[in-house]
């Protein structure tokens, strides 16, 4: 699986959005890109996934460039709950796609 | 709540002692993964079950560690004779197909909040 990288740590205010970059430049054209956030004592919780075209959901919207070298995780109106690390995850169609690889993530500490 | 229940949420255990966690799947999801996330660091693939199949266990270590997954009840993780450094925090997913082949992929997994195991 192709890896990523996001930044360490990011700041929004409460109420405003949240963009949270990720690249994944080496992305192949059967992988996917998959968003998880794991709040403090929890576990992971899915965020929402893409394959190339831009995805929305309850929780958030997806964008993914049209090279797929990157995307970006958009929270539109961030809570104070949405305080969390947030993990980009690439994950292929096949061979053992089940095995998540979670790096460091990003730690978005969204502020009153 | 319908999601992946984990127990216990803690549990502690002396050196030496045998350790079992406990994972049910989602409603309606027959593949199960377990998982295990040292302090600081990032969750680390261990084992992948069926229902009474092991697929994968690559990210598991070979002694003390089993993982089970039976035709009726939740899938067990055991660890035997458990030493300081298999305390960390151990999740399970499910999914309802394991996401592989074309048009597969949208399946994706969902975690259990995790037991804490910490090692006296």
């Amino acid at each position: 699986d192709a890896k990523t990288t996001q930044p360490t740590s990011m700041d929004c205010a409460e109420g405003r959005a949240a963009n949270l970059p990720c690249n994944h430049s080496t992305i192949s054209g059967n992988e996917y890109v998959y968003w998880y956030r794991q709040i403090h004592s929890q576990g992971p919780q899915y965020i929402i996934h893409g394959l190339k075209n831009n995805e929305t959901n309850e929780m958030a919207s997806l964008i993914i460039t049209e090279d797929r070298k990157s995307s970006t995780l958009i929270l539109p109106h961030a809570t104070l709950r949405d305080t969390a690390v947030y993990y980009c995850i690439v994950r292929s169609s096949g061979g053992s796609n089940y095995k998540l690889t979670f790096g460091k993530g990003t730690l978005l500490t969204v502020n009153p | 709540n319908a999601g992946v229940m984990q127990n216990p949420r803690h549990l502690v255990r002396r050196r030496g002692q045998e350790a079992r966690l406990r994972c049910s799947p989602m409603k309606g999801h027959s593949h199960v993964y377990w998982y295990r996330q040292l302090p600081e660091e990032g969750l680390k693939f261990m084992v992948y079950l069926q229902k009474e199949n092991i697929i994968d266990e690559s990210g598991m270590p070979k002694e003390r560690f089993s993982a089970e997954f039976p035709k009726e009840g939740p899938s067990i993780l055991r660890i035997q004779q458990v030493v300081r450094g298999d305390s960390a925090a151990y999740f399970c997913a499910s999914s309802r197909t394991s996401g592989t082949g074309q048009g597969m992929s949208n399946q994706p997994q969902h975690f259990g909040d995790g037991t804490r195991l910490s090692i006296l």
